[in-house]
């Protein structure tokens, strides 16, 4: 399977613990977008890479969360002290376009995330 | 503020009919714009996009229609299957950035 894969696909914590989740690209794509889904919402944008640089941060991205792109190759995010409000889909996806005409995103599974 | 709209939460088709889901958005400097299909449980499926320079995209069962001066674009799907039955998300981007996503509509083919 060449897709985007995301681990874990399940995740339940405790309000305030730290929660960590990994997204593995499709190969040799140099974009990477981090998005949440809530119920009865499209996904919404967090944040996207292109190789190991961190290009923009959306406002929904709160300083308890964090993420990197080591190498330009798989990508990390990371919630701090988890709020019953960060109960959502954290969805990946990769792109192979930097320029030109085309912005096709092909999305992981999702990471399936329950704070209680 | 919602950039991309989908007013439909939901649409019942016929099996064999057409199916015609629309979405409206409001910034003009999108320039490219997707379809995607979800299913539950799973991540957004890439169904077909369009350029903004452009005011139809045809992929075998599926069309998109871009009218600009109307900040419309709809998908035709014809005909319609049973599994088609899912959540279509309407998206858009300006260049090669973060896509803007509507809040779906969920499609039901009716044997």
């Amino acid at each position: 399977d060449t897709g985007v894969s995301q681990n874990p696909r399940h995740k339940i914590t405790k309000r305030g613990q730290n929660v960590t989740f990994r997204c593995d690209p499709i190969s040799e794509h140099n974009r990477l977008y981090w998005y949440r889904q809530t119920l009865g919402q499209g996904p919404e944008f967090l944040t996207y890479f292109q190789n190991e640089a961190q290009l923009e941060k959306s406002r929904l991205l709160s300083d308890r969360f964090s993420a990197e792109r080591p190498k330009g190759s798989f990508s990390t995010l990371e919630i701090q002290r988890t709020e019953q409000g960060d109960s959502a889909m954290y969805l990946c996806a990769s792109s192979p376009r930097d320029r030109g005409i085309g912005n096709e995103q092909f999305f992981g599974p999702g990471t399936r995330l329950t704070v209680l | 503020d919602q950039q991309v709209k989908q007013n439909s939460p939901s649409l019942s088709v016929q099996e064999g009919r057409i199916s015609i889901l629309n979405c409206d958005y409001t910034n003009s400097m999108f320039d490219y714009f997707l379809w995607y299909k979800k299913y539950p449980a799973e991540g957004p499926t890439f169904l077909i996009s369009i350029s903004s320079i452009k005011d139809k995209n045809e992929d075998g069962r599926f069309t998109v229609f871009l009218n600009k001066s109307a900040k419309h674009l709809s998908l035709h799907i014809v005909p319609s299957q049973p599994g088609d039955s899912a959540v279509y998300f309407c998206a858009a981007s300006v260049g090669a950035n973060n896509l803007f996503f509507g809040t779906g509509t969920r499609l039901t083919v009716i044997p």
